[in-house]
């Protein structure tokens, strides 16, 4: 069974890189694709980018020039970094997989990790 | 964007009972050229990540009761719960995957009554 959990730091001041990290167990990162969506407090779900394990990625436009996300198949793990953050950007982050047939469905998902923004 | 709209925001259902949760698209996520409507719902129970249930409108996930049907078409899209049980006390989302960005209905809290 495959499971995915984040980490990185819980707390991060306005203004600096929001860094976060997926780690994948059970299974191959291998021929899926991986993702960021976040829920900020009382609010919505909001996907901020895939990426596939070769390392080709999409973002979300609204997030585009803030965040990279990247992948290390040999540590079977992907990444977030997301920079200049504000208190906006307070959230629960999850990672999840979404299979190689189509990467808009989320198939797999870890627990979630509550980042707060503040000083 | 894709703006996803459910119905109702929340739900009181008695066991048993069924339970219907609909979803409307601000556009069609229907793809002609297979024939298939981008749409997934999820289920979040309290303390859990979602869950995706169902996929392309009607396709149900692995290991998902055949109690959880969903149906729908083009900009409307509608998830059943034929007989409420108490497990199913949840969240559910719609989620449209036709465009980037992906995006999410404001999700619908199913209780019992």
């Amino acid at each position: 069974q495959v499971q995915l959990q984040e980490s990185g730091p819980g707390l991060v001041k306005p203004s600096e890189t929001l860094s976060l990290t997926c780690t994948v167990s059970g299974g191959s990162i291998s021929n899926y694709y991986w993702c960021w969506i976040r829920q900020p407090p009382g609010k919505g779900l909001e996907w901020i980018a895939n990426i596939y394990y070769s390392g080709s990625t999409i973002y979300n436009p609204s997030l585009r020039s803030r965040v990279a996300i990247s992948v290390d198949t040999s540590k079977n793990l992907f990444s977030l970094k997301l920079t200049s953050v504000t208190a906006a950007d307070t959230a629960v982050y999850y990672c999840a997989r979404a299979p190689q047939w189509q990467q808009g469905i989320f198939d797999y998902w870890g627990q979630g990790t509550l980042v707060t923004v503040s000083s | 964007d894709i703006v996803m709209t459910q119905s109702p925001d929340s739900l009181a259902v008695s066991l048993g009972e069924r339970a219907t949760i609909n979803c409307k698209s601000s556009q069609s996520v229907f793809y002609s050229s297979n024939n298939k409507n981008y749409l997934a719902w999820y289920q979040r129970k309290p303390g859990q990540p979602p869950k995706v249930l169902i996929y392309w409108a009607s396709t149900r996930e692995s290991g998902v009761p055949d109690r959880f049907s969903g149906s729908g078409s083009g900009t409307d899209f509608t998830l059943t719960i034929s007989s409420l049980q108490a497990g199913d006390v949840a969240v559910y989302y719609c989620q449209q995957y036709y465009d980037t960005p992906y995006t999410f209905g404001q999700g619908t809290k199913l209780e019992i009554k």
